[in-house]
């Protein structure tokens, strides 16, 4: 079946701008998370999703990321007012839900953000 | 809020046994302990996970010692295909921890 789906695979803006990342989850999976990979480091949390409970807004970095879920299916992650820092590879994954401590996540292949 | 520490890096050979550890010194009682294996322009896909004393599936095994501060991904006889990035995912329940650490590269040579 279809797995996670993202895109654009790649977006390139520039500095101020603002983005918008989507996130097709796996069809009936209720969970949702977003990550954010910079070049050579491991996988920073940025939120989570689950069904209809108040998201686990956590590891936002600054109130000019916000992500909603529509529908409790695709997922947005916007950037507002970019920066040079935000430059990196915006990773979602979903999974079936329940207690997300034993449930694996399924991955997409990330949208690359550069900003110039 | 639990820290993960992996080796940066680790090489072996074609057929040999690799052991990866990772250090979580603050891992909460109700964690999990997951690996996933990440290749380039990918994203990670899950190996296995646990919670203590040992797990093993048909790709890996996943040892965890009583007090959990640490747990050692075991990868029998690895091939070429092998090499990629190894993360370990100590992961709380809703609202909890959710940490990866930065990853081990493995690079398993012929």
């Amino acid at each position: 079946g279809a797995g996670v789906s993202q895109s654009p695979s790649n977006k390139v803006t520039e500095k101020g701008k603002d983005v918008e990342l989507r996130c097709d989850p796996i069809s009936g999976h209720t969970a949702l998370y977003w990550y954010r990979q910079s070049l050579g480091q491991g996988l920073e949390f940025l939120i989570y999703f689950q069904g209809n409970s108040a998201p686990d807004k956590s590891g936002l970095p600054s109130d000019r990321f916000s992500a909603e879920r529509t529908g409790g299916s695709v997922s947005t992650l916007t950037i507002q007012r970019t920066q040079q820092e935000d430059s990196a590879v915006y990773l979602c994954a979903s999974s079936s839900g329940g207690d997300r401590r034993v449930q694996p996540q399924h991955f997409g292949d990330g949208t690359r953000l550069s900003i110039l | 809020l639990a820290k993960t520490t992996q080796p940066i890096s680790m090489d072996s050979y074609e057929g040999q046994e690799v052991n990866i550890t990772c250090s979580h010194n603050n891992i909460a009682t109700n964690d999990y302990i997951t690996w996933y294996q990440q290749f380039p322009s990918q994203g990670p896909r899950f190996i296995i996970q646990g919670y203590k004393t040992k797990v093993t599936n048909e790709v890996a095994s996943l040892f965890i010692p009583a007090d959990r501060k640490s747990s050692t991904l075991s990868l029998p006889r690895v091939s070429l295909s092998d090499t990629a990035v190894y993360y370990c995912l100590v992961v709380g329940g809703s609202q909890g921890n959710l940490i990866f650490g930065k990853g081990t590269k493995l690079s398993v040579k012929p």
